[in-house]
Formats: structure tokens, C-alpha cells, sequence
């Protein structure tokens, strides 16, 4: 069965500072990975897939297969990017192709 | 363009009680989603839908039952409440069955 892995619950760093919130998956076939974004009293939305290879707001995520990992990164953090987020992969489960969201985490970026 | 909305937004039921979580998706959208979320713990799919008039079981599909009689709602049914169903409720609708949905604002239930 597929599975996402964030081993950070809370990530806290200064502005200005680099970010990386890890992501690991367990996956037999080719993945299709996600990292969706919550921003405090706003509704879940997607910031950005593997398969597009784009930035958003700063941030990019490079799939290693090797290392089975999808990584979130920005390099310099800005306060406004405190948020909760979800790395998420898609593909077939026991319950037919779905989302399988990781635990999340939350990451707070201090003045 | 309303998107994605969640009815209610917030709810206190007691043991034994039922309730129905109102989807609505105003994107003619295909596909529709129930997931909940728990500390921890992620968003874990609870039914889904690929279409008006069909349903099927997601990761946690116990205690709840779903209706998608027609294309741009989808309701979530709790028959009989439980504490453990106390969880943040989203729904969420895709054009297509990949991994990009739209997600409604959430609906905060509690059971005591």
C-alpha cells in the first residue's frame, strides 16, 4: 500500500532563513506527488505537483526516486509562508486511485 | 465562482445522534471526496464519488454513509455519532480522478 512519511510535526526557523519540509513515500510504481498548503482560516489548496517542475511562491520539491522522497524547499522563508502543509501522492490503492495525504507539518517562520 | 462549499461549518452532536454533512461543487466536477482530518494524522479518505449516482469506500469508510444524487452535491451521513468521529470534515471535488482537488473550508465536528 502507498504511504507518506512527514517526520516533522512542527517546523520553526526565522525569516529570511532556508526551509526544507521533508517528505518520504513508499510506493512500487511511478509516483505522482503533491504538496498542498493550509494558510490559517483558509481552505486547503494544491501549491505545487512533481510533474510540472515549477515554483510557486518561491517554493520547489524535486522527486528522488532513489531516495523515495519529494521534498518542499524555499530558500529564503518569509513570514507569510506559516502554514500547515501536506505532501500527498497519487495512485491506487484498496480503495481505487486516491490521495494519500502524509501527517503534515506545520511550519512557522518567526520575525 | 463559489468553488467548494462545506455545510455546516461547524457542529456538536451527542452520542447516538445522526447528522448529514452537505458538499456542495459548483465547478461540474466528476469526482468528489470526503476525507477527515486528525491530528497527526494527515487527511484520510473516507468515500468518494466518480460520478452522479455512484459511491464507493475510501480508507476510513465505517460509521458513515454517503449520497450523490446529484452531480454537484455530495453528502456525508453519520447515522449514529461516535466520539471517535469528533474530526475536521473537508470535501473536495477534481475534473479529473488525479491528484489535484479543490477543497471546501472544512467542517468542524464534535461528538460528546
Amino acid at each position: 500500500a502507498q504511504r507518506v512519511t512527514q517526520p516533522e510535526k512542527l517546523l520553526s526557523v526565522f525569516k529570511g532563513a532556508p526551509v526544507e519540509l521533508k517528505c518520504n513515500y513508499s510506493y512500487s510504481g511511478s509516483p505522482e506527488l503533491f504538496w498542498y498548503v493550509q494558510y490559517s482560516r483558509q481552505r486547503l489548496q494544491l501549491l505545487l505537483r512533481h510533474i510540472s517542475r515549477e515554483s510557486i511562491k518561491g517554493f520547489t520539491a524535486d522527486l528522488n526516486k532513489g531516495e523515495t522522497s519529494f521534498h518542499l524547499k524555499k530558500p529564503f522563508a518569509q513570514e507569510e509562508d506559516s502554514a500547515m502543509y501536506y505532501c500527498a501522492l497519487w495512485g491506487p490503492s484498496n480503495a481505487g486511485n486516491m490521495l494519500t495525504f502524509g501527517g503534515g507539518t506545520r511550519l512557522m517562520v518567526k520575525p | 465562482n463559489a468553488g467548494v462549499t462545506q455545510t455546516p461549518k461547524f457542529r456538536v452532536l451527542k452520542t447516538g445522534q445522526s447528522m448529514t454533512l452537505l458538499c456542495a461543487q459548483d465547478m461540474n466536477h466528476e469526482y468528489m471526496y470526503w476525507y477527515r482530518q486528525d491530528p497527526g494524522m494527515g487527511l484520510r479518505l473516507i468515500h468518494y464519488s466518480v460520478g452522479e449516482g455512484t459511491t464507493a469506500k475510501g480508507e476510513v469508510p465505517d460509521g458513515y454513509n454517503v449520497s450523490r444524487l446529484k452531480k454537484q452535491n455530495f453528502l456525508l451521513g453519520l447515522e449514529s455519532a461516535a466520539p471517535s468521529q469528533t474530526s475536521v470534515y473537508f470535501c473536495a471535488s477534481s475534473y479529473v480522478q488525479r491528484g489535484e482537488a479543490f477543497f471546501g473550508q472544512g467542517t468542524r465536528l464534535t461528538v460528546v
